[in-house]
């Protein structure tokens, strides 16, 4: 079946580091791909999003590239925050899955904490 | 976000007796889900609705039972509570279906069962 693989954690960086996690994915036919982030004691916010292959998602000064040729949808942070501290998420829309389009299958969290 | 909220936001019972979580969402969406989220699994699916009294099993759906009367209500409903049920519940909404369509989440529920 369709699943996420989302590289462990916790990660720590310190301030204006460059971010990485990496995501990657196995799905039939040709899912939508996201990242959610969740803050301490809050429920999950969408980040970004790609929904075909070489689709660039952005917000916030986050990115991620749909490679269909990998399966992969790697976020990127060129200098991260202190506020940026928080678990994300990757999450793939697949067309199977629970038999019904629009079902979330999730990785299992990164979380992300950065140092002043 | 969507206007979804979760009640309670914590709750602690013992094992053997019936739970219900309700989620409330004001944004007229069709569709409705609980999730659960246990460390080291990230989310997990129990329930979803495509519509006021249509719902579906998810991956994890043994031990829940749901219902929904109206659009804006989803309710989980654990019958007799069980102590590998403590998590996180997070009730989610979309307006449509669709692979890319983005879910909208409330801010959890958290659960234990002693």
């Amino acid at each position: 079946g369709d699943s996420v693989t989302q590289m462990e954690g916790p990660v720590t960086l310190s301030e204006e580091a460059f971010l990485t996690i990496n995501c990657t994915y196995t799905a039939t036919g040709y899912p939508s791909l996201f990242w959610y982030v969740q803050y301490p004691g809050e429920g999950l916010q969408l980040l970004l999003k790609a929904t075909k292959a070489d689709d660039k998602g952005s917000n916030k000064g986050f990115e991620a590239t749909y490679r269909k040729e990998t399966t992969s949808f790697h976020l990127e942070k060129g200098s991260v925050q202190v506020s940026d501290s928080a678990v994300y998420f990757c999450a793939l829309s697949g067309q199977n899955y629970g038999g019904s389009q629009g079902n979330l299958i999730f990785g299992k969290g990164t979380k992300l904490s950065v140092k002043p | 976000d969507a206007g979804i909220t979760q009640s309670p936001r914590h709750k602690v019972t013992e094992t053997g007796t019936p739970v219900t979580l309700r989620c409330h969402q004001t944004e007229n969406h069709r569709y409705m889900y609980w999730y659960r989220q246990d460390p080291g699994h990230g989310l997990r699916l129990i329930h979803y609705s495509y519509g006021v009294k249509d719902t579906d099993k998810g991956e994890v759906s043994d031990g829940y039972s749901v219902s929904r009367s109206k659009t804006e209500d989803f309710l989980l409903t654990l019958e007799s509570a069980t102590s590998s049920q403590t998590s996180v519940y997070f009730c989610a909404t979309a307006p449509q279906q669709g692979t890319n369509q983005p879910q909208h989440f409330g801010d959890g529920t958290r659960l234990s069962i002693l």
